[in-house]
């Protein structure tokens, strides 16, 4: 059965910590997708990420970095030099291609890591 | 300017009055959904349509209903609210997965029924 989990309820750091948002996927099919959100407190989910599941090379967008490892099922994600912006609930999402027709519509959600970043 | 608009942001009902919440797209999108947000649980999808005309039922489908009658609308519709049906509701649209783009979410419809 396909699941995500993200272990990590709340994160809690000081500015400029790094800090690593675990995420850790289940399914059967061979080609899926994986996603990362961003949902700041106005409450609006702001696309991050999206990784296709031939595809494990690591990304980097400025202070974000994804580590995408297929042998362990996991993505995660670190945020380099944290910032007070940072402080957001991060979700972590798949999508199967085999599901209702290959749409990647059909996200299956972790329950989200609480990132709070203090000054 | 691509977006998903999703009305209203706020509602505040009473068990048992019927209530749509609008979802509209305008970026040509086959693929649209409905999902509740509730603390403890992320989102769990609730309906889903591929193309006009054509839904089917989520992960959380009890209590709601949908229709695709046009390709840019998606309502949810509650024929009989009851309180544990007061959550975070998020429209999403998407093109097929092979077309390589993100699901776009609405800005969220804040439900409570009381």
């Amino acid at each position: 059965a396909q699941k995500v989990t993200q272990a990590q309820t709340e994160i809690s750091v000081v500015e400029k910590e790094d800090v690593t948002l675990d995420c850790v996927y289940e399914t059967r099919d061979t080609t899926y997708y994986l996603f990362w959100y961003k949902q700041p407190p106005s409450g609006e989910l702001v696309f991050l990420i999206r990784r296709n599941s031939f595809d494990e090379q690591n990304e980097i967008s400025g202070r974000y970095s994804w580590n995408f490892q297929k042998s362990t099922s996991s993505f995660n994600f670190t945020i380099t030099a944290s910032q007070v912006v940072d402080s957001a609930v991060y979700f972590c999402a798949l999508s199967e291609a085999s599901r209702d027709g290959g749409s990647q519509g059909n996200l299956i959600f972790g329950k989200g890591t609480k990132l709070s970043v203090k000054p | 300017e691509a977006q998903v608009t999703q009305n209203p942001r706020y509602l505040i009902t009473v068990t048992g009055k019927k209530l749509t919440v609008t979802c509209s797209q305008n970026m040509n999108h086959e693929y649209m959904s409905w999902y509740r947000q509730d603390p403890g649980l992320g989102l769990r999808q609730i309906y889903y349509s591929m193309n006009v005309e054509v839904t089917d039922k989520g992960d959380v489908p009890e209590g709601y209903k949908v229709s695709r009658k046009e390709k840019r609308n998606f309502p949810l519709i509650l024929e009989s609210p009851s309180p544990n049906q007061t959550s975070l509701y998020f429209c999403a649209s998407s093109f097929k997965i092979s077309q390589q783009q993100e699901a776009f979410f609405g800005q969220g419809t804040r439900l409570t029924v009381v």
